[in-house]
């Protein structure tokens, strides 16, 4: 069965630092999206990416993140300088164009820890 | 805006009892809502859906849940319980009005006892 997949497993980085989160989503899926879950709290929404652009993003996605899908399989998620708030683990998601209330599938996250 | 509330952290229960996890949602539109498990170290597996028509929706692994709108619910259920379903439980809610993200409630940590 096909499955999102995500690298690294864990990312240790030191505030300040720019860290790039890998994402390679389901091949025929379209839609893709990032969220994170800060630890003891609810998973919240990113952004959204359709089309090689941001469809729509948080209140959370500031002008330190940035997306990207730098080739036909890889769909990244690059902080820019890190703080400590930004420690939490990172989920990408995609979806197909099929249906529109069709069920995003989940990678296993990153955990990024931000010394 | 849309919202979802789980009530609980955890929910004990003893292997072949049934359960029940709660889940109530809050939406402008009408709801499109969904159950996603999360096992230690593992990303979220999607469970089962409710876009329109019967109210009880059946997943994966033996699962169901009951949309309620007058009570505005999505309560995820099971008749009988085993101790592999422990594991943390997202209810989540889009707003068929909004953007196609989905709003996430807090988890409900379930752990069966054998």
């Amino acid at each position: 069965e096909p499955e999102v997949t995500q690298t690294p497993s864990h990312q240790v980085t030191q505030m300040g630092q720019e860290v790039i989160l890998r994402c390679v989503p389901i091949s025929n899926h379209l839609y893709f999206y990032w969220y994170r879950q800060i630890l003891g709290q609810k998973v919240e929404f990113l952004v959204s990416f359709y089309n090689n652009e941001i469809s729509e993003k948080s209140e959370i996605f500031d002008d330190q993140f940035s997306v990207e899908r730098p080739d036909g399989s890889n769909f990244t998620l690059k902080i820019r300088s890190t703080k400590l708030e930004d420690s939490a683990m990172y989920f990408c998601a995609s979806r197909t164009s099929r249906s529109p209330d069709n069920e995003q599938f989940f990678g296993p996250g990153t955990r990024l820890t931000v010394l | 805006a849309q919202s979802v509330a789980q009530p609980e952290d955890q929910v004990n229960v003893a292997e072949g009892n049934p359960l029940t996890v709660k889940c109530t949602y809050s939406v402008s539109g009408n709801p499109y809502l969904f159950w996603y498990v999360q096992y230690p170290n593992r990303g979220l597996q999607f469970l089962l859906k409710y876009i329109t028509g019967d109210n009880l929706v059946k997943g994966s692994y033996g699962f169901e849940a009951e949309f309620n709108k007058s009570q505005t619910s999505f309560h995820l259920k099971k008749p009988s319980a085993l101790v592999s379903d422990s594991a943390l439980y997202f209810c989540a809610v889009r707003d068929e009005g909004s953007a196609r993200q989905l709003t996430f409630g807090s988890g409900t940590q379930l752990t069966v006892l054998p």
